[in-house]
């Protein structure tokens, strides 16, 4: 069971879009759309940020918007702020009734 | 509001059994999955198994020979056991509810456990 591929670092001015991509498999990504999303900052525990590709819990700005193309996924940020800085990792569901995590990826605002 | 708590030994000796426990309040335990996730100091988030309130799980396939979940539904709680412990275990463990067995949408604080000789 490999990890889901992400980027380990990303960075952008306030204001501005990023986009982080998380690539798995025809058995992960590829075949489920189970794709969600945390959000941790340090010392934290991590925060459900997107679920189900594209849905946004109650309360998560949307600035925030997740898509998937094939086996790849991927979390947009527009309107960059301060405190969108934090560590994001992706996580899908891997078949049999198991899941995956991304390696992380650390979000900079210049 | 879901609110889980983690709890048990912060330092494990080697080769023993980690423990940990995780209490959930704000809803009953006898709905949704419920998961443990660990994370390494440093590195990245690992998933480590769930646990229905039927007392169903599954691991990862990685662990499974050492892992073991299970569930009291009268303390609305839920446990890991991990046999075997070396360093590579140490990690933050977190507990979290595992919705549909597809997201995790409410997580514990999360508890530090070191495993030294």
């Amino acid at each position: 069971q490999s990890a889901l591929t992400q980027p380990r670092s990303v960075s952008g001015s306030p204001g501005q879009s990023v986009t982080i991509s998380c690539t798995g498999t025809s058995s992960n990504i590829g075949v489920y759309d189970y794709v969600s999303w945390y959000q941790q900052h340090p010392v934290k525990a991590p925060k459900l940020m997107i679920y189900d590709v594209t849905k946004r819990p109650s309360g998560v700005p949307d600035r925030f918007s997740g898509s998937k193309s094939g086996n790849t996924a991927s979390l947009t940020i527009s309107g960059l702020q301060a405190e969108d800085e934090a560590d994001y990792y992706c996580c899908s569901f891997a078949g049999s009734y198991t899941m995956v995590f991304g390696g992380g990826t650390k979000l900079t605002v210049l | 509001q879901v609110q889980l708590q983690e709890s048990g030994p912060g330092l494990v000796k080697t080769s023993e059994t980690l423990s940990l426990t995780c209490t959930v309040s704000g809803d009953s335990i006898s709905s949704y999955y419920w998961s443990w996730i660990r994370q390494p100091p440093g590195k990245g988030l690992e998933w480590i198994g769930y646990i229905y309130s039927s007392g169903s799980t599954n691991y990862n396939p990685s662990l499974k020979s050492r892992v073991t979940i299970s569930v009291d539904t009268s303390k609305n709680q839920f446990s890991l056991k991990l046999t075997s412990v070396t360093a590579a275990d140490t990690a933050v463990y977190y507990c979290a509810r595992d919705a549909y067995n597809t997201h995790f949408d409410f997580w514990g604080q999360g508890i530090l456990v070191t495993v030294s000789s």
